[in-house]
């Protein structure tokens, strides 16, 4: 059983390009979250997605980030016209529907440095 | 406004000794489960623990356990026999079950545990 995928694991970009990064969550999972980690920091919410549906996105900042989940496919987590700030290490998780007691089960992360 | 507090910022452990990672935490919530994570410098986050806040027993899982008090909302870690390989980053998470963020979890600022052979 796949654990939560993510790709690419390294990512880079120049200044004002944009940045995809792709999430498949663990099989029978229908719950998808972002975090974003600074450097020396912990994790930050910023997205919360159900198929087709935003849930929360109150840690999502108001520009240039987006995120989806379609029907068929991964989630995808999108950066536009990227600033240095934005290098960090970003998240996905996800956790099975109804049971709330589960943990959410980490993606290995995407390392996105803008140069 | 700060609802995971970790005040260690740094531990050290000599090898096969047990060690206790802090964290208190701050929810007006009757309901929500406690997590602990490990994140080695590889950079994965793996999921050590949970504790429910109806659970009555302390959670153990092999070598971890958790403190659980929840009157002084506190939650700590103990790794007993450490080992080496334990060395790594360690955060404390709490995901809330009620009002509209029950589904987010909530991260302290980690613990960066060193173990000494």
């Amino acid at each position: 059983n796949a654990g939560v995928m993510q790709n690419p694991r390294h990512l880079v970009r120049r200044r004002g390009q944009e940045a995809r990064l792709r999430c498949s969550p663990m099989k029978g999972h229908s719950h998808v979250y972002w975090y974003r980690q600074l450097p020396e920091e912990g994790l930050k919410f910023m997205v919360y997605l159900q198929k087709e549906n935003i849930i929360d996105e109150s840690g999502m900042p108001k520009e240039r980030f987006s995120a989806e989940f379609p029907k068929e496919g991964p989630s995808i987590l999108r950066i536009q016209q990227v600033v240095r700030g934005d290098s960090a290490a970003y998240f996905c998780a996800s956790s099975p529907p109804l049971d709330r007691r589960y943990e959410q089960y980490f993606g290995p992360g995407t390392r996105l440095t803008v140069t | 406004a700060q609802k995971i507090t970790q005040t260690q910022p740094g531990m050290f452990v000599q090898e096969k000794e047990a060690v206790t990672l802090d964290c208190t935490y701050d929810t007006s919530d009757q309901s929500y489960g406690l997590f602990w994570y490990k994140q080695p410098s590889s950079g994965e986050m793996i999921f050590l623990i949970y504790q429910g806040s109806y659970d009555e027993q302390n959670a153990t899982e092999g070598r971890y356990s958790l403190n659980f008090q929840k009157a002084r909302k506190s939650a700590n870690l103990v790794i007993s026999a450490s080992q080496l390989g334990d060395s790594a980053m360690y955060f404390c998470a709490m995901r809330e079950m009620g009002g509209t963020s029950y589904d987010k979890v909530i991260f302290g600022p980690g613990t960066s545990l060193s173990v000494i052979p």
